[in-house]
């Protein structure tokens, strides 16, 4: 079974730019969540949805956004780049929602904010 | 709001030897998960290990085990005949039962000298 895809692995940006992250979870899991990964914050969470739905959000500005489409594909956008976005962004999905199923984590995208 | 700390930035331990990794956290909730992952470099993070709240027996998976101090609100891992492979950054994380949010800790970077 394949695991959680995450594309484009790798890119680049310039500040006020918009970027948009694509996140294929595991054939059957329905939950999709998104995590900013960057050395002086460590994780934090950003949303997670759910059939379609956005069941979760952080806290984060409003220029971070998401979708699931009913293939439970995600799409996460951020809008008006700072250099401050420069991060790992980790996918991950599970079955369902709550934490009694595991869940499993893709390799992330590194996006870098010039 | 639910904190994890992991207090140690560093750790390094000897190959065959055991290492215990420190974590504490805050929560008021009653119904709650633990959980330490592992993310090797440049790649994805993995579940290493899960703790349910209302357990009161600490959980194993072969080479690595949790002390879990509900009271003192603590969640160590120990490793035990460390290898080489287990070189890494371990994060550990809550979770609230309905809640699906993961809370991470900063993270721990373990070496492994052969």
């Amino acid at each position: 079974k394949a695991g959680v895809t995450q594309t484009p692995r790798y890119l680049i940006k310039t500040r006020g730019q918009q970027v948009t992250l694509s996140c294929s979870p595991i054939s059957g899991h329905r939950s999709v969540s998104w995590y900013q990964q960057t050395p002086g914050q460590g994780l934090q969470f950003l949303f997670e949805y759910f059939s379609e739905t956005q069941r979760n959000k952080g806290n984060f500005p409003g220029r971070f956004s998401g979708r699931q489409f009913s293939n439970s594909r995600s799409e996460m956008n951020v809008s008006t780049l700072e250099l401050g976005d420069s991060a790992l962004y980790l996918c991950a999905s599970r079955l369902g929602t709550g934490n009694t199923g595991e869940l499993f984590f893709g390799e992330g995208s590194r996006l870098t904010v010039l | 709001a639910q904190t994890v700390t992991q207090s140690q930035p560093e750790m390094s331990v000897q190959e065959a030897e055991t290492v215990t990794l420190s974590c504490t956290y805050d929560t008021s909730e009653s119904d709650y998960y633990l959980f330490w992952y592992k993310q090797p470099p440049s790649r994805q993070m993995i579940l290493v290990i899960r703790q349910e709240a209302y357990k009161q027996q600490n959980a194993t998976e072969n080479r690595f085990s949790v002390n879990f101090q509900k009271a003192a609100k603590s969640f160590s891992l120990k490793i035990s005949d460390s290898q080489l492979g287990d070189a890494a950054m371990y994060f550990c994380a809550y979770g609230a039962g309905a809640n699906s949010k993961l809370t991470f800790g900063k993270g721990i970077t373990l070496s492994v000298r052969p």
